[in-house]
């Protein structure tokens, strides 16, 4: 959960196809966390949180898989949309108010 | 619902003048965030306060930057003087309670530029 350097992943999904996002979390300690989407220009806006006692969660079309064994957590969103074109990048909280957010993936959206 | 609301969205400032932020957080939250984005170390926590009052400015880079929150409804981030490596985004937000599992939700962000 380092901070982001000067060049962000990117996945690159076609228009209709689902996408998989990847985090990989730093402390086995943390306890909960959030998906965040931030467009350009904008503010990290929350999409969907986990806490550690849950495997999966469903929201509207995305979905939040966490496996602590090998700390990491993952993002699908189904059906992809020009729409979800945007930075995705998780928190994770070890039982505090210091969010440790990760390096962030940027998603394009093919049409 | 109304948001997190910072003012103002873009700032372009010489070297040396001072820079103000404001922030009104979301009503009801009791905790209300200072973060800064730069693309070099993504998002760090500068300060946080409960209840208005300061809890952690561990996050706050050096003397030049102060932020207070004289009531519940606003706080102001300020830097003085500003200096060029200041230049990032700077996100208020605020929390209802901060534990895990409480969501912080971010403002739109005021994009500093200092030159």
């Amino acid at each position: 959960g380092e901070s982001v350097g000067l060049h962000l992943p990117t996945l690159s999904v076609q228009e209709g196809d689902n996408s998989i996002i990847n985090c990989a979390y730093s402390n086995s300690a943390s306890d909960y966390f959030i998906w965040y989407k931030q467009e350009s220009g904008k503010g990290p806006q929350f999409i969907i949180d986990i806490r550690s006692n849950m495997d999966k969660r469903q929201g509207q079309r995305v979905t939040v898989l966490l496996n602590k064994t090998v700390k990491h957590l993952s993002l699908q969103i189904a059906a992809t949309q020009p729409g979800d074109s945007a930075v995705y990048f998780c928190a994770e909280s070890p039982g505090t108010y210091k969010y440790i957010f990760g390096t962030g993936t940027r998603l394009k959206v093919l049409a | 619902d109304a948001g997190v609301i910072q003012s103002p969205r873009h700032e372009v400032t010489e070297m040396g003048q001072e820079v103000t932020l404001r922030c009104k957080p979301i009503s009801g939250h009791d905790y209300l965030f200072w973060y800064r984005q730069t693309m070099m170390r993504g998002l760090e926590l500068l300060i946080y306060f409960n209840n208005n009052v300061p809890i952690d400015d561990s996050g706050m880079p050096e003397d030049r930057f102060s932020a207070k929150m004289p009531n519940a409804s606003f706080s102001t981030l300020k830097i003085q003087p500003s200096e060029p490596r200041d230049s990032a985004v700077y996100f208020c937000a605020s929390s209802q309670r901060v534990e895990s599992g409480n969501t912080i939700y971010f403002g739109e962000g005021s994009w500093l530029t200092v030159v």
